[in-house]
């Protein structure tokens, strides 16, 4: 059981360069989240799904792009990299219990935009 | 804006020590989690606590909930190396969904 897996865990871009951040979980989670974190900033909620098909903005959706097409798979798309956007990103998935249920997080990619 | 802010932001105690962690939160909860992450890796959930509840003991978490005072507390007995990590609340807001949010965390640094 692989649980969430993000890919790659190391990124290089160029400012103006597209990418996309892998997201993929195992455990049937209709629940799924990216998150960036900062130094300082703790993490801020960038996008998430409730379900395939649905996607609704977090905290700090600009610049990013997500789609849901499967139950497994979450990714996230950056349009036109920033300098802004150097940071560590985590998806989470989670079974939607009637009273909320504890996350599970991939091991993270790190990105930098020079 | 965060939704939970932590207290202390870094913490320093000896082996053996009580580490205790506050968070406050701003709206109204369905529930609170807290997690932990060691240094570059995922976050780990330890603890949730829901809004009905007013404590929650795990091994040697012990987790208090006041919702009048929009307030949690994490409390972690008798510490050990190991459990240096960041620690971080995260909220659930009223009616469910997927809008879970955290606070910016704290630093926890047990030494030897």
């Amino acid at each position: 059981n692989a649980g969430v897996t993000q890919t790659p865990k190391f990124q290089v871009l160029k400012t103006g360069q597209s990418m996309t951040l892998q997201c993929a979980q195992d455990m049937n989670h209709e629940y799924m989240s990216w998150y960036r974190q900062d130094p300082g900033m703790g993490l801020r909620l960038i996008h998430y799904s409730v379900g395939a098909g649905i996607t609704d903005q977090g905290e700090v959706p600009n610049g990013y792009n997500v789609s849901r097409s499967t139950t497994e798979d979450f990714p996230l798309r950056l349009l036109s990299a920033a300098p802004s956007q150097t940071s560590v990103y985590f998806c989470a998935s989670r079974y939607e219990g009637g009273s909320g249920t504890e996350a599970f997080f991939g091991q993270g990619t790190r990105l930098t935009v020079v | 804006s965060q939704q939970g802010e932590e207290d202390p932001q870094a913490l320093s105690i000896q082996e053996g020590e009580n580490a205790t962690m506050n968070c406050s939160y701003k709206t109204s909860i369905n529930n609170l989690q807290w997690y932990r992450q060691n240094s570059g890796r995922g976050l780990v959930h330890l603890i949730l606590i829901r809004s009905n509840e007013r404590e929650k003991h795990s091994g040697r978490l012990r987790v208090t909930l006041d919702t009048s005072k929009k307030s949690s507390s994490l409390l972690i007995t008798a510490s050990r190396a190991a459990d240096t990590a960041s620690y971080f609340c995260a909220t659930l807001p009223t009616g469910g969904g997927n809008k879970l949010t955290f606070g910016t965390g704290t630093q926890l640094k047990v030494e030897l």
